[in-house]
């Protein structure tokens, strides 16, 4: 069974411009999780999708948004970037809600490098 | 509002020593307890976790935590480390009133293992 992917591995962006990460939860799972690991801040709740609505934001200006797909992938897009946003963006998936609850699972991850 | 905080930023331990990695939370509902483990340049993947039952859980390679409730406490342990558990392991909790959502992270403990 493949496990949550995501895409690119490595992106350079220049700051101002905009990025954008994707990320394939495992086969049946409708909720998808992103978190920033950023040095020295440790890894922060950025956005929960669940069967294609936002369903909780962490505290994160509004130029981080995102979306889920009707196939439960999901985007996150990074505008206006500063070279702050340089971090690991890691992206979970899980069974949703209710009693099939019981873990997330995580990518990879997408290294993000603003110059 | 929950928090979670790793005692230890750091842990060096010589090879076939016992370890433990401290971890305190702090919330006034129920949670979700989880350890991660994090290897260079890598995603996070899940080492144990306590969602209700037994308060001793164990993983596959040996590491054990046991969940206190009344320290707020899910300290996690090994009794003989390998060099291959050098890596950073972060706590997290969820709240059960969500059934899932998003993960609050200490900030990471490093453990280092050496010959």
């Amino acid at each position: 069974e493949a496990g949550v992917t995501q895409s690119p591995t490595h992106l350079i962006k220049t700051r101002g411009q905009q990025a954008t990460l994707r990320c394939s939860p495992i086969s049946g799972h409708t909720s998808v999780y992103w978190y920033q690991q950023a040095l020295g801040l440790g890894l922060q709740f950025l956005l929960w999708y669940d069967e294609g609505e936002e369903r909780n934001r962490g505290n994160f200006p509004p130029r981080f948004s995102g979306r889920q797909f009707p196939n439960y992938s999901s985007e996150l897009n990074v505008n206006a970037l500063e070279l702050e946003d340089s971090a690991l963006y890691l992206c979970a998936s899980s069974l949703g809600r209710g009693a099939e609850w019981t873990e997330a699972f995580f990518g990879q991850g997408t290294r993000l490098t603003v110059v | 509002a929950q928090s979670v905080t790793q005692l230890d930023s750091q842990v060096p331990v010589f090879e076939e020593a016992p370890v433990e990695l401290r971890c305190n939370y702090s919330s006034s509902v129920s949670v979700y307890l989880f350890w991660y483990v994090q290897y260079p340049n890598q995603g996070l993947q899940l080492l144990l976790k306590y969602l209700s039952g037994s308060t001793l859980v164990e993983s596959i390679n040996g590491f054990e935590a046991e969940f206190n409730k009344s320290q707020t406490s899910f300290h996690l342990r090994k009794p003989s480390v390998h060099i291959s558990d050098t890596a950073e392991y972060f706590c997290a909790v969820s709240l059960t009133a969500n059934q899932g959502g998003k993960l609050i992270f200490g900030q990471g403990t490093e453990l280092s293992v050496k010959p």
